[in-house]
């Protein structure tokens, strides 16, 4: 069983379009994430929930917006596509507290391409 | 605040030699967690091995082991006896551990390449 599944894992649209990308985790964590690579492969924080909680909001336009319907699911909307949101976009959960360490067990990816 | 710097954008090892990643951060947190990541061509993010900033000895999983300087504030990945599946870019992060508001914070990455 897959721990994180993010999909889809590609995806090809054209500028001004509305994407969606969805992603699970069957690992019982209470934080997910989005992770936002680049093509220089630069990781940079998204946003994170803690039990469906908005708690990290990083600087990020509000064409994107995370929703989270549970605390085992992440989805991400990104509205009015531009050239500059080609990346892969990486789902991500972990568990913090006594015991856990914290780190990060990320999906395999979602490429977007917009053209 | 966290920053992460890995220096060496790229790296080359022989196999079977043990190559050392360079890793130094900088945060405002007094409790943090030190972790590095793999991603191989195939484009997964893999965690390899985490350091806790209280832990006295140096964290070790199999052929890895983090060399943790407190003082210097580095926090080295050390990878034995490479082998060419370790051909792979190399991501270190930290993350404070105080809130479960702590996020991730990652380096720009190195890019090891083990020649056969």
């Amino acid at each position: 069983d897959t721990a994180v599944s993010q999909t889809p894992k590609y995806l090809v649209t054209q500028m001004g379009n509305d994407k969606s990308i969805k992603c699970e985790q069957n690992l019982g964590h209470d934080t997910m994430y989005w992770y936002k690579q680049d093509s220089k492969k630069f990781l940079k924080i998204m946003f994170s929930y803690n039990n469906k909680e908005l708690i990290i909001n990083e600087t990020v336009p509000n064409r994107f917006s995370p929703k989270s319907p549970d605390k085992a699911h992440l989805n991400l909307h990104i509205n009015s596509l531009e050239l500059g949101d080609s990346a892969v976009y990486f789902c991500a959960s972990s568990q913090w507290g006594q015991g856990h360490t914290g780190e990060l067990f990320f999906g395999e990816g979602s490429r977007l391409t917009v053209l | 605040a966290q920053k992460i710097t890995q220096t060496q954008p790229g790296m080359f090892v022989q196999e079977k030699e043990a190559v050392t990643l360079d890793c130094t951060y900088d945060t405002s947190d007094q409790s943090y967690g030190l972790f590095w990541y793999k991603q191989p061509s195939s484009g997964e993010m893999i965690f390899l091995i985490y350091q806790g900033s209280y832990d006295e000895q140096n964290a070790t999983e199999g052929r890895y082991s983090l060399n943790f300087q407190k003082a210097r504030k580095s926090a080295n990945l050390v990878i034995s006896a490479s082998q060419l599946g370790d051909s792979a870019m190399y991501f270190c992060a930290s993350r404070g551990l105080n809130t479960n508001a702590g996020k991730s914070t990652f380096g720009d990455g190195t890019t090891l390449t083990v020649k056969p």
